[in-house]
């Protein structure tokens, strides 16, 4: 089991670019596919995308042009950015170990988008 | 996409019942890609159940998942007071992935 630790802004202004990263620890970021959700009271919880350490993504068509998810293995990190964030971006992030269903997750993070 | 429906929405049961969640998906799930998460307030979800019926190492035996096509459940054969929990279903079957809006499970 290994542990995710999720860091970045809690507040976004809108219009700005919303930047989380998760980073991986008790384990190797390798070999593994990492995937972000997030969640708000009124949408419950969304699948935003997921990537394999190679690099190969896979996104939410819903958010697919506003959003980028990215590796960095040298620091056992995997990231997620989305641009032109509204108050409808507003949620916890949590950042999840897996491509398809998820062991294991991140604590989450509180992302408010406001001015 | 994918709509999973979850029903009750909230179930009023006491420590000792057994429970029976459902899940209905708006496609046939043909190769049972279902998974069931617990949550429980300020965490995050904890992975109970995957490929419709398979717990994850650690799960306690009293939570068992069934189902195909388009149904599927979660059963708690005895609630512990720790079960009182919101419980959603995720198929990861076609994308987008998409999850159940949650069955909250309360005394």
């Amino acid at each position: 089991q290994v542990h995710l630790e999720g860091s970045g802004p809690g507040l976004v202004k809108p219009s700005e670019t919303l930047s989380l990263t998760c980073t991986v620890s008790g384990g190797s970021i390798s070999n593994s596919y990492w995937s972000w959700i997030r969640q708000s009271p009124g949408t419950g919880l969304e699948w935003i995308g997921y990537i394999y350490y190679t690099g190969t993504t896979k996104y939410n068509p819903a958010l697919m042009s506003r959003v980028t998810i990215s590796v960095d293995t040298s620091k056992n990190q995997f990231s997620l950015r989305l641009n032109s964030v509204t108050a409808g971006d507003t949620a916890v992030y949590y950042c999840a170990k897996g491509g398809s269903y998820y062991w294991d997750w991140g604590q989450g993070m509180q992302v408010t988008v406001s001015s | 996409e994918i709509v999973l429906t979850q029903s009750p929405a909230t179930l009023s049961v006491s420590p000792g019942e057994r429970v029976t969640l459902s899940c209905g998906a708006s496609q046939t799930l043909s190769s049972s890609y279902l998974a069931w998460y617990q949550q429980k307030p300020g965490l995050a979800p904890r992975l109970l159940i995957y490929g419709a019926s398979i717990r994850d190492t650690g799960i306690p035996d009293r939570f068992s998942g069934s189902g195909s096509g388009t149904d599927f459940a979660l059963t708690i054969s005895r609630l512990e007071p720790e079960d009182f929990a919101v419980y959603s279903c995720h198929q990861y079957e076609r994308l987008p992935y998409t999850f159940g809006q949650g069955t909250k499970v309360e005394i």
